[in-house]
């Protein structure tokens, strides 16, 4: 049973590009939330994407969109990009709320790295 | 709003020795899970535990236990007999219940160091 995969590992991009991470949940699950952890920091909530529109969003800028597809699979993209932005970037999904009901337990994926320079 | 405080940003501690994590969290929310995460180097956040606010019972999973009071609002981690493979960066969340209220507030994470 795969667990949540993100891609890529490592992404290295300059201030004013675009840059697209993507997720896919764990098995099951319909549910998938991004979050951004600076260094030395707890994860802050950035959004979370169910039936692919988003759910809830954090205090984050507009310049941080994301999409969900009918498989759950999730892209974050973010645009302009600042030095600020680098960060890891976690995905989690959760769910199956269909057959089981609302699922609050949230599981990670190992994270996308982004420096930017 | 919610918030959740971890006051101890590293602790280092030798190995076999019992080690706590404190956790405390604010919320409005009369229902609300919390839950511990452990992230070791490679970043992958593991989830240990999910507790909600109706169960004030403590647990315990082999080395490790977990002490809720909800009249202090705290949520401790305490891992006895501590390994060298415990050593990692540990953060307390909170979550409210309800429709679209599934995101995760994060402490700030207590980094946990086992010396051999």
């Amino acid at each position: 049973d795969a667990g949540v995969t993100q891609s890529p590992t490592h992404l290295i991009k300059t201030r004013g590009q675009q840059v697209t991470l993507r997720c896919s949940p764990k098995s099951g699950h319909d549910t998938v939330s991004w979050y951004q952890q600076a260094l030395g920091q707890g994860p802050q909530f950035i959004f979370q994407y169910y039936e692919e529109e988003e759910r809830q969003r954090g205090n984050f800028p507009d310049r941080f969109s994301g999409h969900q597809f009918p498989n759950y699979s999730s892209e974050l993209n973010v645009n302009a990009l600042l030095l600020g932005d680098s960060a890891l970037y976690l995905c989690a999904s959760s769910g199956g709320r269909r057959r089981t009901g609302i699922s609050y337990e949230q599981y990670f994926g190992p994270g996308t790295r982004l420096t930017v320079t | 709003a919610q918030k959740v405080t971890q006051a101890q940003t590293e602790i280092s501690v030798v190995e076999k020795e019992d080690v706590t994590l404190d956790c405390v969290y604010e919320t409005r929310d009369t229902t609300y899970y919390l839950f511990w995460y452990k992230q070791p180097p490679s970043g992958e956040l593991v989830f240990l535990i999910r507790r909600n606010s109706f169960d004030e019972q403590n647990e315990i999973s082999g080395r490790y236990s977990w002490n809720f009071q909800k009249s202090t609002s705290s949520f401790n981690f305490t891992i006895t007999a501590s390994q060298v493979v415990d050593s990692a960066v540990y953060f307390c969340a909170l979550c409210g219940m309800g429709q679209g209220a599934q995101k995760l507030v994060f402490g700030q994470g207590t980094r946990l160091t086992i010396n051999p």
